[in-house]
Formats: structure tokens, sequence, C-alpha cells
């Protein structure tokens, strides 16, 4: 129990480009979904936090024109990043929780994005 | 503010021996405290969690943590690695809903 599915799980685009990635929780209602980027060889950092139905809360320092967040249903969040630039090249991770499964965070297996 | 101290970025031990990885931590409250364990190009899978109640928390594929408020740690264990648990794992502190990670460490098993 408790899977959490991203798609795709590695894109490349060029520079410019927009790019949507799908965070799915399969067998559970997320009621909060968690986008993190990770950098090689380092740690995972929270980019933002979506509750369904309402606008995702950024953490300071990310740019939320860049990094759209949608999280229409309780199964479905999706991070779109806009106008996509090299540096923009990272692992995104999601992650979902739901009150019925403790306090606790279900984490996607991940999408490389390469940005040419 | 919270924080997480992994002092070891790469750890190598043999197959069948013992593990330790080190984990400090530093909040303002009684922490939410996980270890993850992530393989190369995935995301994120729970090992273990402590919420309260008893200071050894044991996990899945043989796993166990200790929770030492007194010295703000909360150390992963395993007594005897296989080739199958190289990969990196990540100490993480609460609340769940704003966790903030470790820098990892690298688990590398030799035979």
């Amino acid at each position: 129990g408790a899977v959490v599915s991203q798609h795709p799980s590695w894109v490349i685009c060029k520079s410019g480009t927009s790019v949507k990635i799908e965070c799915r929780s399969l067998d559970f209602q997320a009621t909060t979904m968690f986008w993190y980027r990770q950098f090689p060889k380092q740690s995972l950092m929270l980019m933002a936090t979506s509750n369904e139905g309402s606008k995702a809360t950024y953490e300071q320092g990310v740019e939320k024109d860049k990094f759209l967040i949608n999280h229409a249903s309780l199964t479905l969040s999706t991070l779109t990043v806009t106008s996509a630039h090299p540096e923009d090249s990272s692992f995104y991770i999601c992650s979902a929780r739901a009150p019925g499964l403790g306090d606790t965070q279900y984490f996607g297996p991940g999408t490389r994005l390469t940005v040419l | 503010a919270q924080s997480v101290t992994q002092p070891d970025i790469h750890i190598t031990v043999s197959e069948g021996a013992s593990l330790e990885l080190r984990c400090n931590y530093s909040y303002g409250a009684t922490p939410y405290l996980f270890w993850y364990v992530q393989s190369p190009g995935q995301g994120l899978q729970l090992l273990l969690k402590y919420f309260s109640g008893d200071t050894l928390v044991q996990g899945i594929k043989g796993f166990e943590a200790e929770f030492k408020r007194s010295q703000s740690s909360f150390n992963l264990r395993k007594p005897s690695v296989h080739w199958s648990d190289a990969a990196e794992y990540f100490c993480a502190v609460g609340p769940y809903e704003k966790l903030t990670f470790g820098t990892g460490t690298r688990l590398t098993i030799i035979p």
C-alpha cells in the first residue's frame, strides 16, 4: 500500500520549453502532496507543498511562476517547469500523505529532467 | 530551525558485517524522525520512523534505529548487511508536513 508514481521517469527538453511532471497516489487519496528537488549527490530540498483544491505553498527562494504546481484531485498533482533552462536540470521527487496513513510522506520514484 | 546532520558521507562495509549510520538532529520539540533509503535513480523508501514511545524502533529489511534524546541522535543499525543494502540513506526530522533531510550517507557493500 501507499504507492506513489511519477511520470515521466526521465525527460529531456530544449531550453525555453515547458515540461509537466505528474505525481499520482495509486492506492490512497493524498490530501497533501510535496515536491522536492535533488541535485546530484545532495539531499532533497522541499520546493512546495500542495493541498487538494488549494494553491500550493512555496518555500522561500522557489519561483512560483517558474514551477507551477496543480493539485486538482486527491490522487494527482502536477509540476510544470516553465521556460526551462539548463540550471533547472535536476531530479524532481514528489511525495504524498494521507491522514489515514499516519504522519508519513510516501515518495514517488522521481523524474530526471535534463534541459539542453 | 530544524536541521539534520549525517556525519558520514560514505561508508563501506563487508557483506555480513554490522552497520551503524549516524544521524544527529536539532529540533525544538519532540521530533518526528525518519530514515529513508534511496537506490540509484529512484525515489525514497521509508525504512522506519519514530514519533513517540519505545525509543528502539524496528523497520523493514532488518533495520532498527534508536532515539536518544540526550544525544539528539537517531542512529540506524543493521546486524548483518546484504549486498542489496548498498544505497543512499537519508535521515529526516519532522514535523511530517515539513521534513528536513540530512545530506545522506552512501553505503557501499564489499564481498
